[in-house]
């Protein structure tokens, strides 16, 4: 297990269509959390699991915005019918715990495009 | 509420030349304070932390960090750096007993050969 798999890097859509990204966390880590990161600025905190568990979602997660985690594995977000604000780097991160003692993973994110 | 403000949103700086990346925030309560590195196309690395104890942190790739609570900084130094260390630089805090973290803007580093 080498860290925190995004899947796909790369994404191009055209407005009003859905897509789904995946993400994958080191196997013993039981948090993850999906942030997005547009251009020129810094990531922003979209949600987090523990476990299969959703406990917290930004204002940011429009309800167009939604996120799966089942079984308490991988990660599922869904954005549908996109919209060109949407264009950003979506970025999944895991931790074994809760605290900043246990630190973020983060995986190399998905770059999403909305034409 | 809480921010980070990064004061630089570019820095370029010779080769072997020393280098400090800015970071200020703003919080009511105590915080945990970050610092990652992002290389192109790349997810975010920590270099280091601050959580308690000795104000001067040292991280990874020779960068060093100092907490200053008076002046709620926590800027990142390097004595001398290198053509790989050409990155964006990301600060950001934690609230005690918070599950997200809040980044700045960032600060792109560019290394002058």
């Amino acid at each position: 297990d080498t860290g925190v798999s995004q899947d796909p890097r790369h994404k191009i859509t055209k407005r009003g269509q859905n897509v789904t990204f995946r993400c994958d966390p080191i196997s013993e880590h039981n948090r993850l959390y999906w942030y997005r990161q547009t251009l020129g600025q810094g990531p922003e905190f979209l949600t987090y699991f523990q476990n299969e568990a959703q406990l917290e979602k930004s204002r940011l997660l429009s309800d167009r915005f939604s996120a799966e985690r089942p079984k308490g594995s991988f990660s599922t977000l869904e954005i549908q019918r996109t919209e060109q604000g949407d264009s950003a780097m979506y970025l999944c991160a895991s931790s074994l715990a809760f605290g900043p003692n246990y630190g973020y993973t983060f995986g190399s994110g998905t770059r999403l495009t909305v034409v | 509420a809480q921010s980070v403000t990064q004061l630089d949103s570019q820095v370029p700086v010779f080769e072997e030349a020393p280098v400090e990346l800015r970071c200020n925030y703003s919080s009511s309560v105590s915080v945990y304070l970050f610092w990652y590195v992002q290389y192109p196309n790349q997810g975010l690395q920590l270099l280091l932390k601050y959580l308690s104890g000795s104000t001067l942190v040292k991280g990874i790739n020779g960068f060093e960090a100092e907490f200053n609570k008076s002046q709620t900084s926590f800027h990142l130094r390097k004595p001398s750096v290198h053509i790989s260390d050409t990155a964006e630089y990301f600060c950001a805090v934690s609230l005690l007993g918070a599950n997200n973290l809040f980044f700045g803007t960032g600060t792109r580093l560019t290394v002058i050969p």
